[in-house]
């Protein structure tokens, strides 16, 4: 039982256009999300979180939205550079809790 | 400041030997967490502990596994005897105590292949 989807494996993208990862969750007591981006040979590093008070956060070129009557977030990254070609990973928690639960992880290819 | 290190970064082994990775975590860091990543399951959670005190192990797939953290600055996790089904990244990860937000840190991950 998947309790974070990330449906799209992978994604291509043109240099300066915006890339868009989709991530769905479904347990309710998740109240806090982050975005992971791993590239090959490294382990996944912090990239962005938001909680559930908000709707969106922002952080120069990377924003994430969330949709929790949908349970559906998303990260958007424009303008998208070759540099940003990675595995993006999502990751929900509760607050109150000490873990975290991934999604399966979107490859991102951005092609110059 | 030195990240979350782990070794060794890359491991082969035969079918039956006893395995061990090992973990440095991050200095003042109370949490530490063992990952397993595949391509079937992904990313996912096999231990993790609190102040050196194991917290929730449910992960753990097997009695095969075991994981130890001795004092504040070093885990093993433990595979004896490994299966090639056993081949996989392991991630281990830490994050400080007393913050608001559930960041947690990763190391680079050991590849481990079991022939």
């Amino acid at each position: 039982d998947q309790q974070v989807k990330q449906n799209s494996p992978s994604l291509s993208v043109q240099e300066g256009r915006i890339s868009i990862l989709n991530c769905d969750y479904t347990n309710s007591m998740f109240d806090y999300f982050l975005w992971y981006k791993k590239y090959p040979a490294e382990g996944p590093t912090f990239l962005i979180s938001i909680s559930s008070i908000k709707d969106k956060n922002e952080d120069g070129r990377f924003t994430v939205f969330l949709n929790k009557s949908a349970k559906h977030l998303s990260l958007h990254i424009v303008p998208s550079q070759p540099g940003d070609s990675a595995v993006y990973f999502c990751a929900a928690s509760a607050l109150t809790g000490n873990m975290l639960t991934f999604g399966g992880g979107t490859r991102l290819m951005v092609k110059p | 400041d030195a990240g979350v290190i782990q070794s060794p970064r890359h491991e082969v082994t035969e079918m039956g030997q006893e395995v061990t990775l090992r973990c440095k975590p991050i200095s003042g860091h109370d949490y530490l967490f063992w990952y397993r990543q595949t391509m079937m399951r992904g990313l996912e959670l096999l231990i993790y502990f609190n102040n050196n005190v194991p917290i929730d192990d449910s992960g753990m797939p097997e009695d095969r596994f075991s994981a130890k953290m001795p004092n504040a600055s070093f885990s093993t996790l433990k595979i004896q005897p490994s299966e090639p089904r056993d081949s996989a990244v392991y991630f281990c990860a830490s994050r400080p105590s007393g913050t608001f937000y559930n960041e947690q840190f990763f190391g680079p991950g050991t590849r481990l292949t079991v022939l």
